[in-house]
């Protein structure tokens, strides 16, 4: 079964820019979640999205969001970029289901952004 | 707020079993533990996860005290490829309620198995 993709891998921007990621989950999965892993401040939770809808957001300010479409693919988009958004941006998938214990989270290889 | 603590870092010789420690003296009674590691550059990887009984896999072993305060995560034959932070989280048994989809990551613990 492939792994969760991340597009692009690398990604090179300029302030006030915006920038679009995406993630393809495992296949069957429908939750995805979306981390921030920065030097100072380690990996942080942005928002988590099942079926379409966001379910739970971390305290990032509104330049952060995101989407999930119908086929469970996610997106995050960050606009008005800031120095300090430069970062490895992890996206997770997890099955999810309320019945069972809480998912193992399955992780892509992030993309990779600077921000000049 | 951290709810687990784990030295930032241990050696462990190529061969010898690494065992890593994490306090978690809050938990309660109704979240697990799970162990994920993060080799450099890379997504983090699950490694295992217990409740109150010890539980292995293939990758690791996971021993919980008897008051769930404590855990030790255990590489029986650290090799190289295991260099990585690892990193100890808490987390509730059901998913339901804000903030319980979410992995909470503290520093972790940077292990590097040396030659």
């Amino acid at each position: 079964k492939a792994g969760v993709t991340q597009t692009p891998r690398y990604l090179i921007k300029t302030r006030g820019q915006q920038v679009t990621l995406s993630c393809s989950p495992i296949s069957g999965h429908r939750s995805v979640s979306w981390y921030q892993q920065t030097p100072g401040q380690g990996l942080q939770f942005l928002f988590e999205y099942f079926s379409e809808t966001q379910r739970n957001k971390g305290n990032f300010p509104g330049r952060f969001s995101g989407r999930q479409f119908s086929n469970s693919r996610s997106e995050m988009n960050v606009s008005t970029l800031e120095l300090g958004d430069s970062a490895l941006y992890l996206c997770a998938s997890s099955l999810s289901t309320a019945l069972r214990t809480p998912s193992n989270q399955y992780f892509g290889p992030g993309t990779r952004l600077l921000v000049l | 707020d951290a709810k687990t603590t784990q030295p930032p870092s241990m050696d462990c010789a190529e061969g010898r079993a690494a065992n890593l420690p994490c306090n978690h003296s809050t938990i309660s009674g109704n979240e697990y533990v799970y162990w994920y590691r993060q080799i450099h550059s890379q997504g983090p990887q699950y490694i295992i996860h217990g409740l109150k009984n010890n539980e292995t896999n293939e990758m690791a072993s996971l021993i919980i005290t008897e008051d769930r305060k404590s855990s030790t995560l255990i590489l029986p034959h650290a090799t190289l490829r295991d260099t990585a932070v690892y990193y100890c989280i808490v987390r509730v048994a059901k998913e339901s309620g804000a903030g319980s989809y979410q992995l909470t990551f503290g520093k972790g613990t940077k292990l590097s198995v040396i030659p």
